[in-house]
């Protein structure tokens, strides 16, 4: 079975630090995604990655940067965090770029709460 | 351009009766369809995937999902609701690329 770890279940920061999300994945899969979930607006995309160190933007990523510097890992990083990042974040892999029968694999979820 | 319509954001079942739940998708290309279902405080867990092969498809616990290309649907079901299923799921829809595109979802209520 596919795992997929966030390292923190949940999470409270100040306004304007710098927040590292992790998120690591035991299947060597190619691609690792990472989502924000909110009431009424379900999940959307923040940036996703198809290899070490390649990353492309979703369709919300102002705010948010990434880093993948190992195949497994796969971090989230919010340069100064705001109260309108508190949310829900999923982190997700799968493998192949660019087969699309292939579902990604989620992990538990970081709830992250910006005072 | 993809996108999900789940029909329903609520459904109430009694426990032991069916439980179905309507997804319709819209799609350029031939697409690859996914239920998954994410309990309270978890992570989205796959429950079943359509790939082009047969258009009834089994996932775990029970559920299964029809593929219908003419009416652009992919309705999950189960026979028999339990307990456990009271959950809020998701139908998703990929086409060519990585990129999913999810339903609003919809919760599922279980009543003793």
């Amino acid at each position: 079975d596919v795992k997929v770890t966030q390292s923190s279940r949940y999470l409270v920061k100040r306004t304007g630090e710098k927040v590292f999300l992790e998120c690591v994945q035991d299947m060597d899969h190619e691609n690792m995604f990472w989502y924000r979930q909110d009431p009424g607006l379900g999940l959307r995309l923040i940036y996703f990655s198809y290899d070490v160190k390649m990353k492309e933007k979703g369709d919300i990523p102002e705010g948010y940067s990434v880093s993948r510097e190992k195949k497994e890992r796969f971090s989230l990083i919010l340069e100064s965090a705001s109260t309108n990042q508190t949310s829900m974040y999923l982190c997700a892999s799968s493998l192949l770029a660019t087969n699309s029968n292939q579902p990604q694999h989620f992990g538990d979820g970081t709830r992250l709460s910006i005072l | 351009a993809q996108s999900v319509t789940q029909l329903d954001s609520h459904v109430s079942v009694s426990e032991g009766t069916p439980v179905l739940l309507r997804c319709n998708y819209s799609s350029s290309y031939s697409p690859s369809l996914f239920w998954y279902v994410q309990h309270p405080n978890k992570g989205l867990q796959l429950l079943l995937k359509y790939t082009s092969a047969a258009t009834l498809v089994k996932g775990i616990n029970g559920f299964e999902a029809e593929f219908k290309k003419s009416e652009t649907s992919f309705h999950l079901t189960k026979p028999s609701a339990h307990m456990s299923d009271a959950a809020e799921y998701f139908c998703v829809v990929s086409e060519i690329d990585y990129k999913l595109s999810f339903g609003a979802g919809t919760t599922v209520t279980v009543r003793a």
